[in-house]
């Protein structure tokens, strides 16, 4: 029961601002928006997460529809480093305890 | 300072023996979990602790049995290991539940 959908894979060129979309149409008023990444061969790495508001921290900005049901994760200057796997999750708060549930995420391969 | 850590990194073991793998988090963290990444890449919830008591069991079998001596630790016993255990294990930690987890570098475990 996927509660969002993204691509499976993208490119960006190194130095450029990546952009990677979250389609999350039934996200309820209670869900955040969390983004979690996999670079290969570690353990995921939380990102930022947001409820409706935009958000920005040292790692990426998110940018949320005013109708919650999509998302954007931007990362402004992107590194070969950057190259992973990202999962965008919505759960409700609190609803952690539980577990989180990851889906396919996007392969984001950073081009030199 | 490693805020989650696992042993061992890599368990190679025959069909039929049991198996524990250790988990440890300096955060001071109330909640622990156990997260499997199949071949597949895809990453599921196998079990939720908080303070020592478990919260989700997520249709694991009973060969698997976490143990949490303390709220630092939480250790994940496999007794009759089979082939399909094969997959890398993930310890995460959250204060309260929360849906910000933070991640182990996970052990890769084969069955022969």
């Amino acid at each position: 029961d996927a509660k969002t959908t993204q691509p499976t894979s993208m490119d960006c060129a190194e130095g450029r601002a990546a952009n990677l979309p979250c389609n999350h149409s039934t996200i309820s008023g209670n869900e955040y928006v969390y983004w979690y990444r996999q670079i290969h061969s570690q353990g995921p790495q939380y990102i930022i997460h947001g409820l409706k508001n935009n958000e920005t921290n040292e790692m990426a900005s998110l940018i949320i529809t005013e109708d919650r049901k999509s998302s954007t994760l931007i990362l402004p200057h992107a590194t070969l480093r950057d190259t992973a796997v990202y999962y965008c999750i919505v759960v409700a708060s609190g609803g952690g305890a539980d577990g989180l549930t990851f889906g396919k995420g996007t392969h984001l391969i950073i081009q030199p | 300072d490693t805020a989650v850590s696992q042993t061992p990194k890599y368990l190679v073991t025959q069909m039929g023996n049991d198996k524990s793998i250790k988990c440890e988090q300096n955060l001071g963290h109330d909640t622990m979990y156990w997260y499997k990444q199949d071949s597949k890449k895809f990453l599921k919830i196998m079990f939720s602790y908080n303070n020592k008591e478990l919260i989700i069991n997520e249709t694991v079998p009973n060969r698997f049995s976490p143990k949490s001596p303390d709220k630092a630790h939480l250790n994940l016993h496999i007794n009759s290991l089979e082939l399909g255990d094969s997959a890398v294990y993930f310890c995460a930690s959250s204060q309260g539940g929360l849906e910000t987890q933070y991640f182990g570098p996970g052990t890769r475990l084969l069955v022969l």
